[in-house]
């Protein structure tokens, strides 16, 4: 099983800032197939990105993706009042399927 | 309006049974591999099973094999899962999700484009 390890657990921040968001995967993940979700209080996940760096339909490009071997990176521009919120990963290169703990961006 | 949307979550007791069920709407049902994901509230989220967009293959996490069975029924745009021997740890919000940009031909390695909102289930006596 891949153990996808997220970091930092929370991030404060200021609306206009830039976020970076860590995944680091236990071992290769196939083809880089690891997504990140956004999920707000009380709703479900939200699907941003894809194959490690495209993104999903309908987001935003201030949302971005990028992997190093196995490290992922999620980055937000600029940070719009919106996008406070908790982000996860998801490998789905393997089974079984597994996400991070989860990174919170909060308002500082 | 595609939407999935989640019932028959409740209160259960150790050891008894319960049916979740994901009704699919706005979307060819048939097209999509279809997944159930969990989340103890306040926790993170972990995969729980998945099914071919035909019911030939199925997947299940370590945790729950063998206790929980997922089909589907195209004809009726629904989703199930089959809980038995339900225990305390089972205790969480159940989403079901639409397989997308999947690996391979079963889409039982896939991201997630769509979810429901979640029924919940909670195992106590």
């Amino acid at each position: 099983e891949i153990v996808l390890t997220q970091s930092p657990g929370t991030l404060s921040l200021s609306p206009g800032e830039r976020a970076t968001l860590s995944c680091r995967a236990s071992q290769s993940v196939f083809n880089t197939y690891l997504a990140w979700y956004q999920q707000k209080p009380g709703q479900a996940p939200r699907l941003l990105i894809y194959g490690a760096s495209s993104r999903a339909i309908g987001i935003p490009d201030r949302f971005s993706g990028s992997v190093s071997g196995t490290d992922f990176t999620l980055t937000i521009s600029r940070l719009e009042p919106e996008d406070f919120a908790v982000y996860y990963c998801q490998q789905y290169g393997s089974s079984p399927l597994t996400f991070g703990g989860g990174t919170e961006v909060e308002i500082k | 309006e595609v939407q999935l949307v989640e019932s028959g979550g409740g209160l259960v007791q150790p050891g008894r049974s319960l049916r979740l069920s994901c009704a699919a709407s706005g979307f060819t049902f048939n097209d999509y591999a279809m997944h159930w994901v969990r989340q103890v509230p306040g926790k993170g989220l972990e995969w729980v099973s998945g099914v071919t967009w035909n019911s030939g293959n199925t997947d299940y996490a370590d945790s729950v094999k063998g206790r929980f069975t997922v089909s589907r029924d195209n004809a009726k745009n629904s989703l199930s899962l089959q809980m038995n021997s339900l225990r305390a740890e089972d205790t969480a919000l159940y989403y079901c999700a639409r397989a997308k940009y999947c690996t391979g031909n079963t889409c039982l390695r896939s991201a997630f484009d769509i979810w429901g909102q979640g029924t919940v289930v909670t195992v106590s006596s």
